[in-house]
Parts: C-alpha cells; structure tokens; sequence
C-alpha cells in the first residue's frame, strides 16, 4: 500500500536559517505529492504540491521537487521566519479512485528568534 | 467565503453516548472525507465519499459510520463512544480529479471520559 515517511521532530531553528524537512513515499502508479501545513489550533493549509516527476512546487518561499529516482518529496526554505513556527505534513494522492491523501506522521518545526 | 466547516468544535461525551459530527462544503466538491488525528501519527482516514449517495471505508472505519444524504454534506457518526475515539476529527473536500487540492475543515475535537 501507499506509505509517507518524514523526519521525526521537533526540528529546531534560528531565524534566517536555512530549513529542509526530509519526505520519502512508498506508492504504486504515480501519486500527486503534496506539503500541507497546520498551524495550532488550526486545521491543514495546502502549502505546496506537485503532480509530476522533477515538477518543483512552491509557494511562500517554501519549495519542493518531485523525485521519481529517490521517490523523494523534501521541503526547503533558505531563509526561515519566527512566523513559520507550524507543523508539517507531507502526504500523497491516490492516482485513482478514493483520491485521498496518505499522510506522514507530520514534523514540528520551532523557529526561534 | 466557509469552504469547509465543522459543527461542533469542541465536545466532550461519556463512554457509550453517540453523536454526530456535521461537516458542510460550498465548493461543489464530488469528494468527501473524514480523517481523524493522532499525537505523531499523522491523519488517517476514517470514510470518504465520491459522491452524493456513496460512502466507503478507509483505513480506520471501526466505530464510526457516515452518510452522504446531500452533496453538500457528510455526516460522521459514533454509535457508541469509546476513549480510544478521543481525538481532532477533520472533514476535507475536493473536486476529485488527479493531483486536486483536499481542503480542510477547522477540526472537532472531541473527548470520550
């Protein structure tokens, strides 16, 4: 079956450093891949998706590149706010049918001033 | 500008009561979902619908039923409330096609004593 792995948190950084939160994925045929974020108390917020191999989505400076050969989705930020203090999940969609996400265990990043 | 919303945010039952959890989308969306959240297990998937009238199970429908009377609305029921259904619930939407954004609702949580 489908399966997400991401880095155990919580990842803990200093304003302006560079971030990068690892995700691998385990799926047959080819899943879209997406980065969601919640922020507390909060439901998920779309962050960022791609729905094919070496397409690199981004948003907020936030970026991500589909990897087919490493099957790897990881999100990076050169330049990480106090404001990005979040959760983050990585997650994939089924190709067919149900269509919904597979989710990670989700990381906790802390970014401090 | 509702997107997704769930009714109610917070609740708390005594083992063995029942209730209902509403969620309502008005995006038109074909595709619904009930996932529910856990401390460093990510979301998982409790039902979904692909569309007015069909339901089926995901990865963790034990306790649970829903229904789909209306597009617009899926309903998340717990018959018989145990502690081990002490969690965040959120509802999603989307339109279903490949690589199409789930939306989220706020969350319901909800606490069994």
């Amino acid at each position: 079956g489908n399966s997400v792995t991401q880095m155990e948190g919580p990842v803990t950084l200093s304003e302006e450093a560079f971030l990068t939160i690892n995700c691998t994925y385990t799926a047959t045929g080819y899943p879209s891949l997406f980065w969601y974020v919640q922020y507390p108390g909060e439901g998920l917020q779309l962050l960022l998706k791609a729905t094919k191999a070496d397409d690199k989505g981004s948003n907020k400076g936030f970026e991500a590149t589909y990897r087919k050969e490493t099957t790897s989705f990881h999100l990076e930020k050169g330049s990480v706010q106090v404001s990005d203090s979040a959760v983050y999940f990585c997650a994939l969609s089924d190709p067919t049918g149900r269509r919904a996400l597979t989710f990670g265990s989700g990381t906790r990043l802390q970014v401090q001033p | 500008n509702a997107g997704v919303t769930q009714t109610p945010k917070f609740r708390v039952l005594k083992t063995g009561q029942s209730m209902t959890l509403l969620c309502a989308q008005d995006m038109n969306h074909e595709y619904m979902y009930w996932y529910r959240q856990d401390p460093g297990m990510g979301l998982r998937l409790i039902h979904y619908s692909v569309g007015e009238g069909t339901t089926a199970k995901g990865e963790v429908p034990d306790g649970y039923n829903v229904s789909r009377l209306k597009k617009q609305n899926f309903l998340l029921g717990l018959e018989s409330a145990a502690p081990s259904q002490t969690s965040v619930y959120f509802c999603a939407s989307s339109y279903g096609g490949t690589g199409n954004t789930i939306y989220f609702g706020e969350g319901s949580w909800l606490t069994v004593v």
